[in-house]
């Protein structure tokens, strides 16, 4: 099975603008979350989405939305973009009924 | 709230050497535990995992330690080798639909 894919791999933005990140789940995977990883605070949980319903969100501002397509694939979103927003954004993906979490390889995102 | 730790965010070791990794949880409701092992530039990969009701459990190479009683978690990694450099990551997760929680990683560096 293919693994957790993530598009784009790299970014750039400047402060302001907004942006849009893709993860297609493992076949089959009907969870995603999504994570945000920085070197200062970690890996924090943004939110889960599964059968295209928000499950669980962490304590992120509403500038970082999401949302799951019935193929499963899911994009998040960030408005208004900060210098602190730099960030590696990681996909994870997971079974319905299980609760092992894969990772995809992640989108870098720098804000100038 | 929630919070999951680890003792030592740097470990260095020889080649060959077993090496151990220790993370600590506050959560005492938590009853699943994962160990991820993140290279440079990639995702977070999946090691092995541990529920709450076992208190060791083997994989290639690996072993995970779970002591309750503390709330202390443990990677062993036996003969480790050049290719175990890494950042890893211990997760936790309740059992009533909460997202992982991370710790905040241990660098391992494999010296020859």
């Amino acid at each position: 099975k293919a693994g957790v894919t993530q598009t784009p791999r790299y970014l750039i933005k400047t402060r302001g603008q907004q942006v849009t990140l893709s993860c297609s789940p493992i076949s089959g995977h009907r969870s995603v979350s999504w994570y945000q990883q920085t070197p200062g605070q970690g890996l924090q949980f943004l939110f889960e989405y599964f059968s295209e319903t928000q499950r669980n969100k962490g304590n992120f501002p509403g500038r970082f939305s999401g949302r799951q397509f019935s193929n499963s694939r899911s994009e998040m979103n960030v408005s208004t973009l900060e210098l602190g927003d730099s960030a590696l954004y990681l996909c994870a993906s997971k079974s319905w009924g299980g609760e092992t979490q894969y990772f995809g390889p992640g989108t870098r995102l720098l804000v100038l | 709230g929630e919070s999951v730790g680890l003792h030592l965010p740097t470990l260095s070791v020889q080649e060959g050497d077993n090496s151990i990794i220790n993370c600590a949880y506050s959560n005492s409701a938590s009853d699943y535990f994962i160990w991820y092992k993140q290279e440079s530039g990639k995702g977070p990969q999946f090691i092995i995992d541990i529920r709450s009701n076992m208190d060791k459990r083997q994989g290639q190479r690996v072993t995970v330690l779970l002591n309750k009683t503390v709330k202390h978690l443990s990677l062993q990694i036996a003969a480790t080798q050049p290719g175990d450099s890494a950042v890893y990551f211990c997760a936790e997760k309740g059992n009533y639909g909460q997202n992982f929680v991370f710790g905040p990683g241990t660098r391992l560096s494999v010296l020859p």
